[in-house]
This record gives C-alpha cells, sequence and structure tokens, in this order.
C-alpha cells in the first residue's frame, strides 16, 4: 500500500513554455503533499506544501508565481512550472502525507526529469 | 536550523562486505529520522523509519540506529550485493507530527562483484 504516482518521468519542453507535472496518491487520502527539487550532489531542497483545498506554502526563495501549486483533491497534487526556463532544468520529486505517516513515514514518487531547451 | 550530514559522500565496497552509513543532524528536537535509498533517476524508496523514541529498526540485511542526544544515526548492510548499489539519503522530522523532511546529500554506495 502508499503508492504515489508522478507523471511524467521525463519531460523536455522549450524555453517560455509551461510544464505541469502530476502527484497521485493511489491508494490513500494524502491531505499534505510536499514538493522537492533536486540538484546533482545536493540535498533535495523542499519547494513547497499543498494541503487539500487550500493555498500551497512555498519556502523562502521559491516564486510562487513560477511554480503554481494545486491541490484539489486528496488524492492530487500538481506542480506547474510556469515560463520555463533552462535554470529550471531539474529533477523534481512530490510526496504525500498520509494518516498515520508519523508510523510510516512519508511516501515519494517516481520523480520527475525537466530539460528545457 | 536543522541541518544533516552524510559522511561519507561516496564509498565503493567489494561484494559480502558489511558496511556503516553515518548521518549527523544539528537539532536534536526531531520527531522520526528516515533511511531512503534512490536509484540514479528513481525516486525515493523508504527503507527504515526510527521514531525519536526508538534506539534501532531492523529490515533484512539492514539495521539503523539512532542516537538523539548526540544528533546521530548508522545505516549497517550486512553482506552487500551490488544490487544494494544506489544512493542512501537520511532525512529528520521535526516539528512534531505535521513537520517538514530535512535531507542530507546522501552516500552513494557502489558494491563491486
Amino acid at each position: 500500500g502508499a503508492v504515489v504516482s508522478q507523471h511524467p518521468s521525463r519531460v523536455i519542453c522549450k524555453s517560455g513554455t509551461s510544464v505541469k507535472i502530476e502527484c497521485r496518491s493511489l491508494d490513500f487520502q494524502a491531505t499534505t503533499m510536499f514538493w522537492y527539487r533536486q540538484f546533482p550532489k545536493k540535498s533535495l531542497m523542499l519547494m513547497a506544501t499543498s494541503n487539500e483545498g487550500s493555498k500551497a506554502t512555498y519556502e523562502q526563495g521559491v516564486e510562487k508565481d513560477k511554480f503554481l501549486i494545486n491541490h484539489a483533491s486528496l488524492t492530487l497534487s500538481t506542480l506547474t512550472v510556469t515560463s520555463a526556463h533552462p535554470e529550471d532544468s531539474s529533477f523534481y520529486i512530490c510526496s504525500a502525507r498520509r494518516q498515520g505517516a508519523e508510523l510510516y513515514g512519508y511516501t515519494f514518487g517516481s520523480g520527475t526529469r525537466l530539460t528545457v531547451v | 536550523k536543522q541541518e544533516v550530514t552524510q559522511i561519507p559522500a561516496a564509498l565503493s565496497v567489494p561484494e559480502g562486505e558489511n558496511l556503516v552509513l553515518n548521518c549527523s543532524f544539528t537539532d536534536s528536537a526531531i520527531y522520526n529520522l528516515q533511511w531512503f535509498r534512490q536509484d540514479p533517476g528513481k525516486g525515493l524508496t523508504s527503507l527504515l523509519l526510527i521514531q525519536s523514541s526508538q534506539r534501532e529498526q531492523t529490515s533484512g540485511r539492514l539495521n539503523a540506529s539512532l542516537d538523539k542526544s548526540s544528533g546521530r544515526s548508522t545505516l549497517y548492510i550486512a553482506a552487500s550485493q551490488p544490487g544494494d548499489s544506489a544512493t542512501y539519503l537520511c532525512a529528520v522530522k521535526g516539528g512534531g507530527s505535521q513537520g517538514n523532511l530535512i535531507f542530507g546529500k546522501g552516500t552513494k554506495l557502489s558494491v563491486k562483484p
């Protein structure tokens, strides 16, 4: 149980376009989902926390107008990278918190490799 | 501000060896600590979760220990196999049950056949 599906796994887009990444909890309801960005040889950086039905909470330094997060249901959160630029190229990973997460930990998606050309 | 450090950054061992990965954190007021495995270009797979009140957790050939007062955790891998090759990440959760995970940079493990 506790599977998180992230789609797409890889995406290449042109500079200036927008890209949407989906994160779905398949067999549980996720009241909270987290979005991370991973740079090579760096720690995972928390970008934002999204709670179902409310606005996302962004970490300091993360542009909320650039990285739009929507958590419209208990099983789906989306991250949209707007007007993407090459510096947005990175590995993005979502995680979901389910009831009982304090006992079982958080579940992560498989990640999305974004390349902006 | 919580900081998580993992040593070494990379480790290469021959198959069959027992090994220890280290994780240290600066603020001992953690809720729990979790070890993950990450294969290249993939997401994170949870390996072990240790609550702040626990000393260790075991799963198969893996054993994780936690010394909260000294801000340290170790992941012990017994009888390593080439399939264990991956990056191992340590993450601590603070701020109660709702807190975020703070990650280390990981240890890249290579097990040679």
